[in-house]
C-alpha cells in the first residue's frame, strides 16, 4: 500500500539553527504535501503545503521543497526558537509520515 | 468563524462496551476525514466521507469500526465492542471539498480511553 517514510523521528539543534526533516513517498499519483505541527496533546496544526506543480514554496522561517522525480521532499525551517519545539508530520495525500520530534534548545 | 469540532474530548468505556465519536466540520466544509493516532506515533488514516457517502474508507478496520456523514448532523465514528487496543486519540479534520487536494483542518480529538 501506499507509505511515507520520514526521517529522522528525533531532531535536536541550538536555537538559531536549521532543521530539516526528510519524507519519501511511494505513491507517484500523490500531489498535495502538507506539514503539520503537534504539541503535546493538541491537535495537528498546519504549517505549509506544496502542490505538484511546484518544487519550492516559502513562508517565512518556513519552507518546503518537493522533487516529484525522486518522490521526495523535505521542510526546512531556519532561525529555529524554543517555541519550534513539537512533533512535526508530513503527509503525502492522506498518508502521513511517522514523525519527528524537534526539540530547539535555547 | 469556528474550526472543527469534535465531541467528547475524552471518552472512556469498557471492553465490549460502544464508542461514539462526533465530528463537526467547518462551516462551509463538506468533506470529512477520521484519523487514529496511538501514543507517541503518526496519524493513520481511516476514512474519508461527504455527505451521504463513503469516499474511501480503505483504512478503517475491516470489523466494529464504521462512520457516517448525513445530511444532517455531525460526522459519526463508531466503534463496537472496543478492545483495550483501540485506546487511541481519534482526530477528524474537514476540507471545502472543492478539489481532490483541498487543506484539511484538524479537531482538536477525542482521547478514547478503554479500561
Amino acid at each position: 500500500g501506499e507509505n511515507v517514510e520520514q526521517h529522522p523521528s528525533t531532531l535536536s539543534v541550538q536555537e538559531g539553527d536549521s532543521a530539516v526533516i526528510k519524507c519519501t513517498y511511494s505513491d507517484s499519483a500523490s500531489n498535495y504535501f502538507p506539514w503539520y505541527k503537534q504539541e503535546l496533546g493538541k491537535r495537528p496544526q498546519l504549517i505549509i503545503d506544496i502542490r505538484s506543480n511546484v518544487g519550492e514554496k516559502k513562508d517565512q522561517r518556513i519552507a518546503v521543497t518537493l522533487n516529484k522525480t525522486a518522490k521526495h521532499f523535505s521542510l526546512h525551517i531556519t532561525e529555529t526558537q524554543p517555541e519550534d519545539s513539537a512533533v512535526y508530520f508530513c503527509a503525502a495525500q492522506l498518508i502521513f509520515g511517522q514523525g519527528t520530534e524537534l526539540s530547539v534548545k535555547p | 468563524n469556528a474550526g472543527v469540532m469534535q465531541n467528547p474530548r475524552h471518552l472512556v468505556r469498557r471492553r465490549g462496551q460502544e464508542a461514539r465519536l462526533r465530528c463537526s466540520p467547518m462551516k462551509g466544509h463538506s468533506h470529512v476525514y477520521w484519523y487514529r493516532q496511538l501514543p507517541e506515533e503518526g496519524l493513520k488514516f481511516m476514512v474519508y466521507l461527504q455527505k451521504e457517502n463513503i469516499i474511501d474508507e480503505s483504512g478503517m478496520p475491516k470489523e466494529r469500526f464504521s462512520a457516517e456523514f448525513p445530511k444532517e448532523g455531525p460526522s459519526i465514528l463508531r466503534i463496537q465492542q472496543v478492545v483495550r487496543g483501540d485506546s487511541a486519540a481519534y482526530f477528524c479534520a474537514s476540507s471545502p471539498g472543492l478539489a481532490e487536494t483541498d487543506t484539511q483542518y484538524f479537531g482538536p480529538g477525542t482521547r478514547l480511553t478503554v479500561l
